[in-house]
């Protein structure tokens, strides 16, 4: 299996809600990302976990919680988002970490009601 | 501070054309840099890296560090090399990564 998985592939939330998004993968990679890209924006970093840590956070609002059970599996949890925060969200992994080549998933489109 | 610039959103050229498309950054520490493409409809991926030198599907990119720039080149460009072309710089000492904002490519028969 040479593929970042995500689901689900579309969300719609209430800003009350809380849903999670989740990103897999099986090439063995140790590192995992998630992005943010807002329509017609390049893809902006938000996390990074090498060997299930957290080594990066982009300085983003607690209302996006992320979550990586194993080197395989990568959540991002969501609460009282705002509209604004309606984005398609990307998962990448990589070998071990942020030189080496990303796979990118193909995106949870999330529209924040 | 914007750290990649691609000045050009959108490119045209024809079949066969050279095609060149731009990328300068701020950064006076040693960067590495990246070019990822996205065909429509497929996965961001990785085109290449200039610590590997290697020419991909007939594009090269060379880190000019005096001009800061790493422009992708390519001398016959083809209709398949239509796609959105994405510039990155990964900053290695302070964890930092970041995409230019994009060139699109539109390559007419």
């Amino acid at each position: 299996d040479t593929e970042v998985t995500q689901t689900p592939k579309h969300l719609v939330m209430g800003m009350t809600n809380k849903k999670s998004l989740k990103c897999e993968q099986h090439m063995g990679h140790r590192a995992m990302y998630w992005y943010k890209q807002k329509a017609k924006k390049p893809p902006e970093l938000m996390f990074v976990y090498s060997y299930e840590k957290l080594s990066i956070n982009e300085s983003v609002p607690s209302r996006f919680s992320p979550e990586c059970p194993n080197s395989s599996l990568l959540n991002l949890h969501l609460h009282a988002l705002q509209p604004e925060d309606s984005a398609l969200y990307l998962c990448a992994s990589s070998q071990e970490g942020i030189r080496d080549e990303q796979y990118f998933g193909p995106g949870t489109r999330l529209t924040v009601t | 501070a914007q750290r990649v610039t691609q000045p050009e959103k959108l490119l045209s050229v024809f079949k066969g054309a050279p095609v060149e498309l731009k990328c300068n950054y701020s950064y006076s520490g040693s960067p590495e840099l990246f070019w990822y493409v996205q065909y429509s409809r497929q996965r961001l991926q990785l085109l290449l890296r200039h610590i590997s030198r290697e020419s991909i599907k007939g594009f090269t990119a060379d880190l000019n560090k005096g001009e800061t720039s790493f422009h992708l080149k390519k001398p016959f460009a083809q209709e398949e090399d239509s796609a959105m072309y994405y510039c990155a710089l990964l900053i290695y000492n302070f964890n930092k990564f970041y995409f230019g904002s994009g060139t699109k490519l539109n390559v007419k028969p």
